[in-house]
């Protein structure tokens, strides 16, 4: 069964730096996707990406997050410069039409020290 | 998208079914229910949605009530594994797709 995949997944940085968080996403799918859980809360939306494009976005997602698909297969999720609150699990998802389910990786944990 | 709202919690038995309720009478014409759920810390997993017919698919079936203001998540023969939290999540596939998370249902399958 095709899956979603996180590279790393686990990902240790000093504040300030700047961190890069992978996907690959299923291989028909359209529609990518970044969530980010904060220990012991909510899973929350960060950003939709469809088209190579930024289709909705949540004030979380600031000007130092930015989202790509580089070589048009991975996407990834940048972080310019981190701060201690950025540490959190962040789980990609994808899907194949906006209307379908959404299928979600198994999340990077980013500590930020 | 419409506010919904879960029991924070609920036990199981293994073997029983188990009934997950979720509240959304705001909901509109166009608004899907969604159920997800999250097993510990691992990425949410999709397990049924509909718009105001019953759906059943191998994991479980998804009954709405007749004027769409609540819902009910059915696991028939509930495992140890469906042990997670459950989300359901109204949503307007027509203008977003963003998934709101609330604080779920945390089922707990006991032997």
């Amino acid at each position: 069964e095709p899956e979603v995949t996180q590279t790393p997944s686990h990902q240790v940085t000093q504040m300030g730096q700047e961190v890069i968080l992978r996907c690959v996403p299923i291989s028909n799918h359209l529609y990518f996707y970044w969530y980010r859980q904060i220990l012991g809360q909510k899973v929350e939306f960060l950003v939709s990406f469809y088209n190579n494009e930024i289709s909705e976005k949540s004030e979380i997602f600031d000007d130092q997050f930015s989202v790509e698909r580089p070589d048009g297969s991975n996407f990834t999720l940048k972080i310019r410069s981190t701060k201690l609150e950025d540490s959190a699990m962040y789980f990609c998802a994808t899907g194949l039409a906006v209307s379908d389910e959404q299928f979600f990786g198994p999340g990077t944990r980013l500590t930020v020290l | 998208d419409a506010k919904t709202t879960q029991p924070p919690s609920m036990d199981c038995a293994e073997g029983r079914a188990a009934n997950l309720p979720c509240n959304h009478s705001t909901i509109s014409g166009n608004e899907y229910v969604y159920w997800y759920r999250q097993i510990h810390s691992q990425g949410p997993q999709y397990i049924i949605h509909g718009l105001k017919n019953n759906e059943t698919n191998e994991m479980a079936s998804l009954i709405i009530t007749e004027d769409r203001k609540s819902s009910t998540l059915i696991l028939p023969h509930a495992t140890l594994r469906d042990t997670a939290v459950y989300y359901c999540i109204v949503l307007n596939t027509g203008t977003a797709s963003k998934l709101t998370f609330g604080t779920g249902t945390r089922l707990q399958v006991t032997l």
